[in-house]
């Protein structure tokens, strides 16, 4: 079974530049997290999707911040302008149906460094 | 606002070892409690879960215990291996949301 795939690995922006990180989730996952994970601190939910509809996305800063997740399968998170404290690594997860205790599959990350 | 606690500093244990990590919490009342292992450059991978009304869990070399009225979780690794070096994560949920903590880097000695 393939994991969730998520890319770049890696980007490397200047301060209000726009950047945009792709994830495609477990085939037949219904739920879909974005994660912002600053170096030394664990993941922060972002925003969670369940299919194409968002369950939560209270800690989304949406003055810079967007996602999308057509046709409830993959999924962009854009960040425009992106600040110095934006820099972090960007984690996306999915899980069967997004139930009460249900496992989290997390993919590689996204890098990002903001200069 | 919910707190939730791992040892920041790094764990370094000997080879064989049993290592013990610690997750605790305030401000929050969990229904279940899961624990992760993230590698550098990776995602976090899930290994255990416990619910509020268990107090141990165990799979394999591994063994969590829920303590809700201390609130405190403790993750424990026997015969610990090099290769269990990594970041320990522990995630508070309730409902469908989950809460991570800071982790914990754990170092095995050979």
């Amino acid at each position: 079974e393939a994991g969730v795939a998520q890319s770049p690995r890696y980007k490397i922006i200047e301060k209000r530049q726009s950047v945009a990180f792709w994830c495609n989730p477990i085939s037949g996952h219904a739920t879909l997290y974005w994660y912002q994970q600053i170096l030394g601190q664990g993941p922060k939910l972002l925003i969670q999707f369940q299919n194409n509809g968002v369950v939560d996305d209270s800690q989304l800063p949406k003055d810079r911040f967007s996602a999308e997740r057509l046709k409830g399968v993959d999924s962009t998170l854009k960040i425009q302008p992106a600040k110095l404290e934006d820099s972090a690594v960007y984690l996306c997860a999915s899980s069967l149906k997004g139930e009460y205790q249900e496992t989290q599959y997390f993919g590689p990350g996204t890098r990002l460094l903001v200069l | 606002s919910q707190k939730i606690e791992q040892n920041s500093e790094a764990l370094n244990i000997q080879e064989g070892k049993t290592a013990t990590l610690t997750c605790n919490y305030t401000n929050y009342s969990p229904a279940y409690l899961q624990w992760y292992r993230q590698d550098p450059g990776r995602g976090p991978v899930f290994l255990l879960l416990i619910r509020e009304n268990e107090k141990e869990k165990r799979k394999e070399r591994l063994k969590v215990t829920f303590d809700t009225t201390l609130k405190q979780s403790l993750f424990h690794i026997t015969a610990s291996q090099p290769a269990d070096s990594a970041t320990y994560l522990c995630a508070l949920g309730r409902y469908q949301k989950v809460t991570f903590g800071t982790g914990t880097k754990l170092q095995v000695i050979p």
